[in-house]
């Protein structure tokens, strides 16, 4: 039981580059989030799905995009990469909306 | 709004003293409450939880934590603190129903000092 996992580790990306972050849980989770964290700012939801095929905004989702075609996965897409999405990216699952969140561990990006 | 605050950006605390982190909500209900822990360079662990009933609740590593619907807090202690204890700890919240995520306070940064 590998709980959530997320690739890659590290990355970094020129402004105006594109790419995927990924993300898996194998716990048949639900709920899936993708949140940033920056110094001292804590966390910042940028999506979640209830469910595959239902995504929704969070509170900074500008910039990003999500798909959820199956339970298990849950990528976020950065498309023309900006500096200020420098940040370490978390992804997390849940059984409901409420419930604890189990969380990856994590990907540092940095946009140069 | 509904929400989370932790009020204290960073504590310092010598090895074996005792420890209390703080953590206001304010949801209008009571709220589900959990605490998690994020060490240097990691994802964020859970401690904790409080959903109903007691409102001392015992956690992993020697932790527990209050409810207090009077003074709306549910902090986070530890009698004696290990250096091992040294990360960033972050304090969550939803209400009971009407909730999509849990919402996440903006962290205390613990150093222990030998």
């Amino acid at each position: 039981n590998a709980g959530v996992t997320q690739t890659p580790k590290f990355r970094i990306l020129k402004i105006g580059q594109s790419m995927t972050l990924q993300c898996a849980q194998d716990m048949n989770h639900n709920y899936m989030y993708w949140y940033r964290q920056d110094p001292g700012m804590g966390l910042k939801l940028i999506y979640y799905s209830v469910g595959a095929g239902i995504t929704d905004k969070g509170e900074v989702p500008n910039g990003y995009n999500v798909s959820r075609s199956t339970t298990e996965d849950f990528p976020l897409r950065l498309e023309l990469a900006a500096p200020s999405q420098t940040s370490v990216y978390f992804c997390a699952s849940s059984r409901g909306p409420a419930a604890e969140q189990y969380f990856g561990p994590g990907t540092r990006l940095t946009v140069t | 709004a509904q929400s989370v605050t932790q009020p204290d950006i960073h504590i310092t605390v010598s090895e074996g003293a005792s420890l209390e982190l703080r953590c206001n909500y304010s949801y209008g209900a009571t709220p589900y409450l959990f605490w998690y822990v994020q060490s240097p360079g990691q994802g964020l662990q859970l401690l904790l939880k409080y959903f109903s009933g007691d409102t001392l609740v015992q956690g992993i590593k020697g932790f527990e934590a209050e409810f207090k619907r009077s003074q709306s807090s549910f902090n986070l202690r530890k009698p004696s603190v290990h250096w091992s204890d040294a990360a960033e700890y972050f304090c969550a919240g939803a209400p009971q129903t009407g909730a999509n995520n849990l919402f996440f306070g903006t962290g205390t940064r613990l150093t222990v000092i030998p």
